[in-house]
């Protein structure tokens, strides 16, 4: 079954520390994965996508990783900053539609 | 552009009361999807078109839901008669097919509360 799990479901941190955020996909066949950010109130942003051939790339604090062969990815956040607070929501395409993660909730408090 | 646009965006209704929700997607984007958020299960897909023909419906909870997009530009979901559980936030979405993006853009939502 095309699942996309995501952990943890909540995470509090206080400002200015690192978090990590992980991604299990069973999407096959697999192309790219992106997560989108999510704001209170608000409809989810693309952050950043990975595809099959990319393993790390950065977008300014975030940092998202992708190991294909375990099916495994990560949103690494560095300094975090209050604005940080959202849903982070992990996103694998199958064919015309995408599968959607339950999304991590993270606080980020000062 | 002023990206996906939805009205309204917050929506009170009583009970056995039809709820119309309308999408306005981002212009050249062949792709629209419908999605429902709730804490409990996240974004649900609904049903979403291609190039304004409804291609997959699975989604739809039920006969009460029906969606219809006339032109490139606009899309409704109706909720007939609506019901407390369908209490949510509403979301459309669209994207292009150019390259095969998979860069879906939502709009700001439609939250809306059954009593």
């Amino acid at each position: 079954k095309n699942q996309v799990e995501q952990s943890p479901q909540s995470l509090i941190i206080l400002e200015g520390k690192n978090c990590t955020l992980q991604c299990n996909y069973t999407v096959s066949p697999f192309s790219n994965l992106r997560w989108y950010k999510q704001d209170t109130g608000r409809g989810p942003v693309s952050l950043t996508i990975m595809t099959f051939s990319e393993n790390t790339k950065s977008n300014g604090r975030y940092t998202a990783t992708l190991d294909a062969d375990t099916k495994q990815s990560s949103l690494h956040i560095t300094a975090s900053q209050l604005s940080d607070s959202a849903s982070y929501i992990c996103v694998v395409p199958y064919t015309d539609k995408l599968i959607f993660g339950t999304g991590t909730r993270l606080q980020v408090f000062p | 552009d002023a990206g996906v646009i939805q009205s309204p965006r917050h929506e009170v209704t009583e009970m056995g009361q039809e709820v119309t929700l309308r999408c306005k997607p981002i212009s050249g984007h062949d792709y629209l999807f419908w999605y429902r958020q709730t804490m409990m299960r996240g974004l649900e897909l609904l049903i979403y078109f291609n190039n304004n023909v409804p291609i997959d419906d699975s989604g739809m909870p039920e006969d009460r839901f029906s969606a219809k997009m006339p032109n490139a530009s606009f899309s409704t979901l109706k909720i007939q008669p609506s019901e407390p559980r369908d209490s949510a936030v509403y979301f459309c979405a669209s994207r292009h097919d150019r390259g095969r993006s998979t860069e879906a853009f939502f709009g700001q939502g439609t939250r809306l509360t059954v009593v």
